[in-house]
């Protein structure tokens, strides 16, 4: 089945203590993307990658790094968490950047 | 800086009662025109791709239109199930990969 997984589906956690978010999909997928949803903001870009080694930031990349070291996975990293990261973060992939995106479920992330 | 605005913010509509959901956008040479539909706790899910004025698609019930500065997705003779937030989403700016989405259109269909 085609599909885009991320991990953890839910996390809490406290100021300053190192995450990462994993984001794997099974497409073959040459584009893969961040974003963060937060009420009233709507669905915002925070990294993207067009293939491996090759990444872009968005609209909001400030706190957050990505990597792209192989095709299939493209992990989301807050070296340093702080209230304000607190979100909705979903990962997505498709084709190419003018192709429909696949989504994957969700990671609701709570900084306290 | 590519802006997208979608209107209505919310609509409720009767059973039958067909509409349309409005996206307005500001880019720099349109790559494509992207319309998701999201239910609640789930991630969007794909519905069409415009990439040039005029140009149209349609699935079931729902119908997107592209012009230069806006798209209209037409729900024609809505069903409870069609209860969702729709998304629009440009890609733009010549030079950039970037997505840039609306704010979405929570829509409630009332039996």
């Amino acid at each position: 089945e085609a599909q885009v997984t991320q991990n953890p589906r839910y996390l809490i956690t406290v100021t300053g203590k190192k995450l990462t978010v994993t984001c794997s999909q099974n497409m073959n997928h040459e584009y893969m993307s961040w974003y963060r949803q937060d009420p009233g903001l709507g669905l915002r870009q925070i990294y993207y990658s067009m293939n491996v080694e090759v990444t872009d930031k968005g609209d909001v990349p400030e706190g957050y790094k990505v990597s792209r070291k192989e095709k299939r996975n493209f992990p989301l990293i807050l070296e340093s968490p702080s209230p304000n990261q607190t979100s909705l973060y979903f990962c997505a992939s498709s084709r190419g950047p003018n192709q429909p995106q696949h989504f994957g479920d969700g990671t609701r992330l709570s900084i306290l | 800086e590519d802006q997208v605005t979608q209107s209505p913010e919310a609509l409720r509509l009767q059973e039958g009662e067909s509409s349309s959901l409005n996206c307005s956008y500001t880019v720099s040479g349109l790559r494509g025109l992207f319309w998701y539909r999201q239910d609640p706790g789930k991630g969007p899910e794909f519905l069409f791709t415009l990439y040039s004025a005029g140009e149209e698609k349609e699935k079931e019930r729902l119908k997107a239109t592209l012009t230069k500065k806006e798209s209209f997705l037409h729900i024609t003779a809505p069903k409870p199930e069609d209860s969702a937030t729709y998304l629009c989403a440009v890609g733009g700016r010549a030079g950039s990969y970037q997505l840039t989405f609306g704010k979405g259109t929570k829509l409630s269909v009332i039996p």
